[in-house]
């Protein structure tokens, strides 16, 4: 599809463990967002990429967290040594670099739940 | 530190009635207002924004006014349809800076519309 695709849709796995998630976004959007989203909170900014550069990590809860975006395209949001608090679903955004009305455009989400 | 705040969980109105959801913000760096409608299991959609430079915004049934002395902005639909109901979220950011998709988010507000 034309949207922004998110993989795996859900992913169970034990404490400790590491993970990656994986967000293709729209094509020709040289902005991604990751966000992260609580139970019954709303979406947390983590970080955002224009083209392949971090722009702006500031939302990194810690140093196990780390996202690339090696071509400017798909990027991976990698977490080592999981913990119970790192379940959450787990939102990528992308958008063109200038928009009229500042829209982000979201996928579906990676639901992660560390056992 | 909550900076965007959604102080009702829930609303529930009837079909054809005027649906007002509510939001707080407390950050004076907000220029730029957005609200997003999010369906079970699908990412958030934009809905409707508006900047710090208007106090209306109006598009098809959904509206949206912004207070910038008592800093607070409502969404209001109408008329409200029983397909509206979703979780609706709130969010703001510095528009002026370089990270302008780099948005806070309330906690949202379930709306329920009943037939």
């Amino acid at each position: 599809g034309a949207g922004v695709s998110q993989t795996p849709s859900n992913k169970v796995t034990e404490k400790g463990k590491y993970v990656e998630l994986r967000c293709d976004p729209i094509s020709g959007h040289t902005a991604l967002y990751w966000y992260r989203q609580s139970l019954g909170q709303g979406p947390e900014f983590l970080i955002y990429f224009q083209g392949t550069g971090a722009a702006d990590d500031s939302g990194l809860p810690n140093d196990r967290f780390f996202a690339v975006r090696p071509e400017g395209s798909v990027s991976t949001l990698k977490i080592q040594r999981t913990e119970r608090g790192d379940s959450a679903v787990y939102l990528c955004a992308s958008s063109p670099r200038t928009s009229d009305t500042g829209e982000l455009f979201f996928g579906e989400g990676s639901r992660l739940t560390v056992l | 530190d909550q900076q965007v705040k959604q102080n009702s969980p829930s609303l529930s109105v009837q079909e054809g009635r005027i649906s007002i959801l509510n939001c707080d913000y407390t950050n004076s760096m907000f220029d730029y207002f957005l609200w997003y409608k999010k369906y079970p299991a699908e990412g958030p959609t934009f809905l409707i924004s508006i900047s710090s430079i208007k106090d209306k915004n109006e598009d098809g049934r959904f509206t949206v006014f912004l207070n910038k002395s008592a800093k607070h902005l409502s969404l209001h639909i109408v008329p409200s349809q029983p397909g509206d109901s979703a979780v609706y979220f709130c969010a703001a950011t510095a528009a002026g800076g370089t990270s302008y998709g780099k948005l806070t988010f309330g906690q949202g507000t379930i709306l329920t519309v009943h037939p």
